[in-house]
């Protein structure tokens, strides 16, 4: 069974750009969770998706944004980008359909902004 | 108060040691409990859970969980320098649809 696939895995942008990120979940999987992870803060939640709506959101800006397909492949966007956006964004799925306890992860997109 | 939190370490025990990780959580969290490892560079993978009072043992691991103190920690016995990675703490959030939530984890060293 394929692992959680995310893409790209590297992306460099620049201040006041706007970038997408790919996440497609295990096949069965529902719930998609988005994380950002960075050396100061550690895994932030960005929000969680099932079945094409947002279940739950963390404390981001607008500017973050996520949405989910009816096959469960999910997609974020950041718009208007800052170099505070830099970091290593991970997405989770999950097999359980009430709850988002035990996560599988992809191996992340790392973005730099500059 | 944050809902979870974790001393950064690093934590460098010797090989063959006991390692201690400690995780305290807010009144805020519900009661599943989880670990994860992070070696540099990979992602997190879940190593154990812990949803009630006491201990859960699993290999070399054991998870211990105190609602009393609101702390919960996880022991790895015969610790190797494969075990160095860094060890996430995490919590459900209570409320709404379940949200998982990790402290800033542990780095922990193991030194032949």
């Amino acid at each position: 069974k394929a692992g959680v696939t995310q893409t790209p895995r590297y992306l460099i942008k620049t201040r006041g750009q706007q970038v997408t990120l790919s996440c497609s979940p295990i096949s069965g999987h529902r719930s998609v969770s988005w994380y950002q992870q960075t050396p100061g803060q550690g895994l932030q939640f960005l929000f969680e998706y099932f079945s094409e709506t947002q279940r739950n959101k963390g404390n981001f800006p607008g500017r973050f944004s996520g949405r989910q397909f009816s096959n469960s492949r999910s997609e974020m966007n950041v718009s208007t980008l800052e170099l505070g956006d830099s970091a290593l964004y991970l997405c989770a799925s999950s097999p359980w359909e009430g709850s988002n306890e035990k996560l599988f992860f992809g191996s992340g997109t790392q973005l730099s902004v500059l | 108060q944050k809902e979870v939190e974790q001393n950064s370490g690093p934590l460098s025990v010797p090989e063959g040691a006991i390692a201690s990780l400690n995780c305290t959580y807010s009144d805020r969290v519900s009661q599943s409990f989880f670990w994860y490892r992070q070696y540099s560079g990979k992602s997190p993978e879940l190593i154990m859970s812990i949803y009630s009072n006491g201990d859960k043992e699993d290999g070399r691991f054991t998870a211990q969980l105190n609602k009393a103190s609101q702390y919960v920690s996880l022991l790895i016995r015969d610790s190797q320098p494969s075990d160095s990675a860094t060890y996430l703490c995490a919590v459900i959030l209570s409320g709404g649809y379940n949200k998982l939530i990790f402290g800033a984890g542990t780095r922990l060293a193991v030194h032949p």
